[in-house]
This record gives structure tokens, C-alpha cells and sequence, in this order.
């Protein structure tokens, strides 16, 4: 079984300062984990993934997430956020159970303020 | 050169309407999906197909129906439509075959459908 849990909905930083989006997950398997950011009103970007080699993950726009095994974790970060990051980010685990099977979380939205 | 690509991208029509959404991707991929994503972002996977096949078929009411012409398009025919299948429908593509053995999906702009 698979399962992926956004701790928080809502997460709201200072231009500047840095962020931190939290992702818990769950498999028997050996999953491979996503990040993707949805800009209002656009289709969702692929930010960065772990596929088993190096378990920090470094993205685009600056973007990075650690894989801890002996957490679940899987939470993203970028050492200063800017306007532009404003967006709902979607963390989403996959791992191949005799068939792919991809779940995607809830989504956190992410407020900047100036 | 886009890569995934919807059509329309808004949709307003009236209830028990018909209606179909176009998917198309230049990718490459093998493996084809359609989502919903509800008023609180929620995406909902509805069905995948590989290599023309139905592998994916969530809980999801027979008025949905996806053909998949060939490996590169996906389209999704509504029938009877209800104001709950206000949404925005995704379109997204993997390659299930890559070498990275990784289910990396590359997403449409999305259709917002409205049903009045």
C-alpha cells in the first residue's frame, strides 16, 4: 500500500527568507518521489524527483528535497523564496506494484509576502 | 513544441450536454493520463492507457469515456453532463518503458469545464 500526506495546506513566508514544504510518505515498495508546482490557472511542472541515487535532490528554480528513509520523509526546500513561488505544490510518490502506482497528495499552497 | 497539449482549454456548456476534450503529447510516451482536479486542487487520477490499453480505470461514472486512437492521443468524451463535472481535467503522459523505471508524468495545460 502507498500513501502520501502534505502536512500543511497552507504555508505562508516573507520574501526572502526560506521555505519549507512538508511531505510524509508511505510504501511497501521502493518508491520513487515527485514534487510538482502548479502556478494558478496552469498545468503542473515537474520541480524534481529521487529515484534511488542521490537522496538530496536538487531542483529548478532553486528547489530541493532530502529523502530520509528512516523518516518517510521527502519535504522540500529553497533557502530564499521570491514572488514568483507563490504557487500549490504537490508532493507524489510511485512505485511499480506489478503495475505503477502513482498517488498524489493533497497539495500545499504556498503565500509570499512582500 | 508543445509537448502536452489540451483542447479546448475552457469549456462552459449546459447540463446533458456532450462534450469531448482533445490530449495530445509529442513525447514519445507510452503511457497516457486523464485527472480531475476538483475547487480545492484535489487531483483525482480517472484512467490511464499504455500503449493504447486501458491499465487505469478509477471510480469513475460511465458517462466518462477515454479513446485512445494511438499512443500519442488520449481524448475523453463526456456524455450527460452534470453540474458536479465542473472541474479542470488534466492531461498527462509517461514513459513507463524509460530507463529510470520511473512513473514521471508531464502534464497538459488542463480544460476547465464548466456545466451550467
Amino acid at each position: 500500500a502507498q500513501s502520501v500526506t502534505q502536512l500543511d495546506s497552507h504555508v505562508s513566508v516573507s520574501e526572502g527568507t526560506p521555505v519549507l514544504l512538508r511531505c510524509n510518505y508511505s510504501s511497501s515498495y521502493s518508491p520513487s518521489l515527485f514534487w510538482y508546482v502548479q502556478h494558478p490557472n496552469k498545468g503542473l511542472q515537474l520541480l524534481l524527483k529521487y529515484t534511488s541515487a542521490a537522496t538530496l535532490v536538487k531542483g529548478i528554480n532553486g528547489f530541493e528535497a532530502e529523502f530520509k528513509k528512516s523518516e518517510t520523509s521527502f519535504h522540500l526546500t529553497k533557502p530564499s523564496a521570491h514572488m514568483s513561488d507563490a504557487a500549490e505544490y504537490f508532493c507524489v510518490v510511485s512505485a511499480n506494484t506489478g503495475g505503477f502506482k502513482t498517488i498524489f497528495g493533497a497539495g500545499t499552497r504556498l503565500f509570499v509576502k512582500a | 513544441d508543445t509537448a502536452v497539449s489540451q483542447t479546448p482549454k475552457y469549456l462552459v456548456t449546459q447540463m446533458g450536454n456532450d462534450k469531448s476534450i482533445k490530449c495530445e503529447q509529442n513525447l514519445g510516451h507510452d503511457t497516457m493520463y486523464w485527472y480531475k482536479q476538483d475547487s480545492k486542487k484535489f487531483l483525482k487520477i480517472m484512467f490511464s492507457y499504455n500503449n493504447k490499453e486501458l491499465i487505469i480505470n478509477e471510480t469513475v461514472p460511465n458517462r466518462f469515456s477515454p479513446k485512445s486512437p494511438d499512443k500519442a492521443h488520449l481524448n475523453l468524451h463526456i456524455n450527460s453532463l452534470e453540474l458536479g463535472d465542473s472541474a479542470v481535467y488534466f492531461c498527462a503522459s509517461s514513459f513507463l518503458a524509460g530507463e529510470d523505471l520511473t512513473d514521471t508524468q508531464y502534464f497538459g495545460p488542463g480544460t476547465r469545464l464548466t456545466v451550467l
